[in-house]
């Protein structure tokens, strides 16, 4: 089987930057993606890393590395408004099978 | 376009009940998953589509049965609902083009199913 292990909180000062890891165990891996979800919310897209190296979209930014089995979501200059779930998901095989994480809950405090 | 719908939003069911939790998309995605949400936790993969007619179990399939006949509808079917299928189950889906977008999922609302 796969599986994805994430910390399950982190704690951050608003204006900060944080760093979310993400380790997975799996065969026929695929890339790794980012998902934010406010609670009572759905998931919704951040990025996605297909090949080794950093990816940046705006305050975000997700790294992988293939050979470590590891990649990371870097939140810069935080907002309040970043206080949610944070998600990494994997594709094994292609498309077919999208499997998720454990979720890290990052709280921004004042 | 509406992207990704969900009906119903809430239901309550009794234990042993039946029901059909629907989702459809307006982007002509091939690929379409249903997950599951316990409060607290990461999403499980229930079922899996790559295109009409073709299906898959994901980690937890026990207990839900689905379809696929068109390419914009998957219905997840609970038959003899329990307890333990108390959850959110959200529905996505992705266009599998090619590209770094090409793993986004879009995700529906959810419905938020309780078994009593």
């Amino acid at each position: 089987g796969q599986s994805l292990e994430q910390p399950s909180e982190v704690t951050a000062v608003e204006g900060a930057i944080v760093q979310i890891n993400c380790t997975y165990q799996t065969s026929g891996f695929y890339g790794l993606s980012w998902y934010q979800q406010h609670d009572g919310g759905a998931p919704t897209f951040l990025s996605y890393n297909a090949l080794d190296g950093l990816e940046e979209t705006g305050r975000f930014s997700s790294f992988l590395s293939r050979s470590d089995s590891y990649g990371y979501l870097l939140l810069q200059e935080l907002q309040m408004k970043d206080s949610a779930s944070y998600f990494c998901a994997c594709a094994i095989g292609g498309y077919q099978k999208v499997t998720f994480g454990t979720g890290t809950k990052l709280q921004v405090i004042p | 376009n509406a992207g990704v719908t969900q009906t119903p939003k809430f239901r309550i069911l009794k234990i042993g009940q039946s029901m059909t939790l629907q989702c459809t998309q307006d982007m002509n995605h091939n690929y379409m998953y249903w997950y599951r949400q316990d409060p607290g936790m990461g999403l499980k993969l229930i079922y899996y589509s790559v295109g009409a007619g073709i299906t898959d179990k994901g980690e937890v399939p026990n207990g839900y049965n689905v379809s696929r006949s068109t390419t914009e509808d998957f219905p997840l079917r609970l038959e003899l609902a329990a307890p333990s299928q108390t959850s959110v189950y959200f529905c996505a889906s992705i266009s599998g083009t090619s590209g770094r977008s090409s793993l986004e999922q879009y995700f529906g609302p959810g419905t938020r199913l309780t078994v009593t």
